[in-house]
C-alpha cells in the first residue's frame, strides 16, 4: 500500500516561479526522502529529511516536514525547464523499505 | 558509470512466457531493493536483500516471482508465466545499509511489456 500523497497531482508554472508540492503520510516515520523521476526514466534522489529534523535544503530545494501533521512540503526555487518532471515523497518507516506516493507532475513553460 | 545499473532496459513478451531481470547495484553496497511502477503511480515495494539475504517480500509478489541474489552482489528478478497485468516499470534500488539515513540510489529501469 502507498503511505504518501502528494498534492497537487499536477502543476504548471512559468520558468522563473517557485513550485511547491505537499505530501501526507499515516503512520510514523524515520525519514522521509524526495525523489525525481523524468518521464520513463529511473528516480533521483533530491533530499532526506530525517524525523527529528523541520526543514532541510539543498540549492534550490527547500524541505520542511511536521510530523505533528504527519505532512512535507518540497519547495523548488526559480523554476528551470529541466525541473520539468514527477516528484514523488517516500516514507521509511524501517528497514529502508519505502512507500511511495503517486507523485506531483510539474510541468515548467519556457 | 558507478550507479545502479539494469538489464534489460526494455522486454516485451508474450503472455505466459517467463522473464529474468537482471540488477547490478552500486558496489559494496549491502542493501538491494525491488519496486514496481505502474504508469501514473509511484513505485511499490516488492523484495530487498541484506547481501544475500532475502529479508522481505511483499504481498505483491506472488508465487510467479522470485528474486535472487547469489552472492550478495547482482539480483535477478525472474517472472514466470508473465500476465498482462505484469506489465509495469521494475526498479532496482541499492543504498549502503539499512540505516535510518541511509538514500536508496535507483536505477533506470526495467520496463516490462506482456502482450
Amino acid at each position: 500500500s502507498q503511505q504518501g500523497e502528494e498534492d497537487p497531482q499536477a502543476l504548471s508554472i512559468q520558468e522563473g516561479e517557485n513550485a511547491t508540492m505537499n505530501c501526507s503520510y499515516k503512520t510514523s516515520i524515520n525519514n522521509l526522502q524526495w525523489y525525481r523521476q523524468n518521464s520513463g526514466r529511473g528516480l533521483v534522489h533530491l533530499i532526506l529529511i530525517r524525523s527529528n529534523e523541520r526543514e532541510k535544503h539543498s540549492g534550490r530545494l527547500r524541505v520542511t516536514l511536521d510530523t505533528s501533521k504527519k505532512s512535507s512540503s518540497l519547495l523548488i526555487t526559480a523554476s528551470r525547464a529541466a525541473d520539468t518532471a514527477s516528484y514523488f515523497c517516500a516514507t521509511d518507516r524501517r528497514g529502508g523499505k519505502l512507500s511511495f506516493g503517486a507523485g506531483t507532475t510539474v510541468t515548467v513553460r519556457a | 558509470d558507478t550507479g545502479v545499473s539494469q538489464d534489460p532496459r526494455h522486454k516485451i513478451t508474450k503472455r505466459g512466457q517467463n522473464v529474468t531481470f537482471r540488477c547490478d547495484p552500486i558496489s559494496e553496497h549491502n542493501r538491494l531493493y525491488w519496486y514496481r511502477q505502474t504508469l501514473g503511480q509511484g513505485p511499490e515495494f516488492l523484495t530487498y536483500f541484506q547481501n544475500e539475504a532475502q529479508l522481505e517480500k511483499s504481498r505483491l509478489l506472488s508465487d510467479r516471482f522470485s528474486a535472487e541474489r547469489p552472492k550478495g552482489s547482482f539480483s535477478t528478478l525472474e517472472i514466470q508465466r508473465t500476465e498482462q497485468g505484469d506489465s509495469a516499470m521494475y526498479l532496482c534500488a541499492s543504498s549502503p545499509g539499512g540505516g535510518s539515513t541511509d538514500t536508496q540510489y535507483f536505477g533506470p529501469g526495467t520496463r516490462l511489456t506482456v502482450l
